[in-house]
């Protein structure tokens, strides 16, 4: 099905593990977004990428690490897990105009212990 | 520094009723202004955008408004339905160059509505 996907959905991990959430999207769209979704806080930008092979950083980037090969996929790694690195993690995707909506994906809940 | 802020925090009306919900922005330059519905377990989805020379959309149930000369845009909820029930998330988009993202996103409100 078209849209864009996210995995896993529920992640438990302990301190200092490496994780990789996943991020795929099916339209095509140049842009592509993480953010962290935290109680008391909007949605923050950890990462961003403008096309394959282009990424920046955004509000809060310390501490993750992103790639992106294919369009279609956006991958964000947490090198060593912390328990600050705890909340919910969403990919989100665009054409980046700025009337543009960015789609959302469902998040991943990541607990780190 | 660029901000938005909503209120109600969070929000319990009785099924049918109507309700509004409120945010102010500092961002500027500004470019506009969407209005996200977030379900419980799910990622946002956007209601309506709202630009410069706007003041009022509807989508449905729902009336969009805004004022951009005091920064202050709100979301009427007309007959509402347990469906509402979700966070409703108002994010400000500035004017920028380059390709950073400039999206400032509120807290959101949490609208339950109930029997």
């Amino acid at each position: 099905d078209a849209g864009i996907t996210q995995s896993p959905r529920y992640k438990i991990t302990e301190t200092g593990r490496q994780v990789t959430l996943m991020c795929h999207q099916t339209w095509s769209h140049s842009y592509m977004f993480w953010y962290r979704q935290d109680l008391g806080h909007g949605l923050r930008l950890i990462y961003y990428s403008a096309a394959a092979d282009i990424t920046d950083k955004g509000e809060v980037p310390d501490g993750y690490v992103v790639s992106r090969s294919k369009t279609e996929n956006f991958p964000l790694t947490l090198e060593s897990a912390t328990r600050s690195q705890t909340s919910v993690y969403f990919c989100a995707s665009s054409e980046g105009r700025a009337l543009d909506e960015q789609y959302f994906g469902p998040g991943t809940r990541l607990t780190v212990t | 520094k660029n901000q938005v802020e909503q209120s109600p925090q969070s929000l319990i009306i009785l099924e049918g009723k109507n309700c509004t919900l409120q945010c102010n922005y500092t961002v500027s330059p500004f470019s506009n202004l969407r209005w996200y519905k977030q379900d419980t377990g799910r990622g946002p989805v956007s209601l309506t955008i709202m630009t410069f020379s706007e003041n009022t959309k509807s989508n449905g149930r729902y009336t969009a408004t805004l004022d951009a000369d005091t920064k202050q845009s709100s979301l009427h909820i007309t007959a509402s339905q347990l469906s509402d029930s979700a966070s409703y998330i108002c994010v400000v988009r500035r004017i920028h160059t380059g390709t950073a993202s400039k999206l400032t996103f509120g807290t959101g409100t949490r609208l339950q509505v109930t029997l």
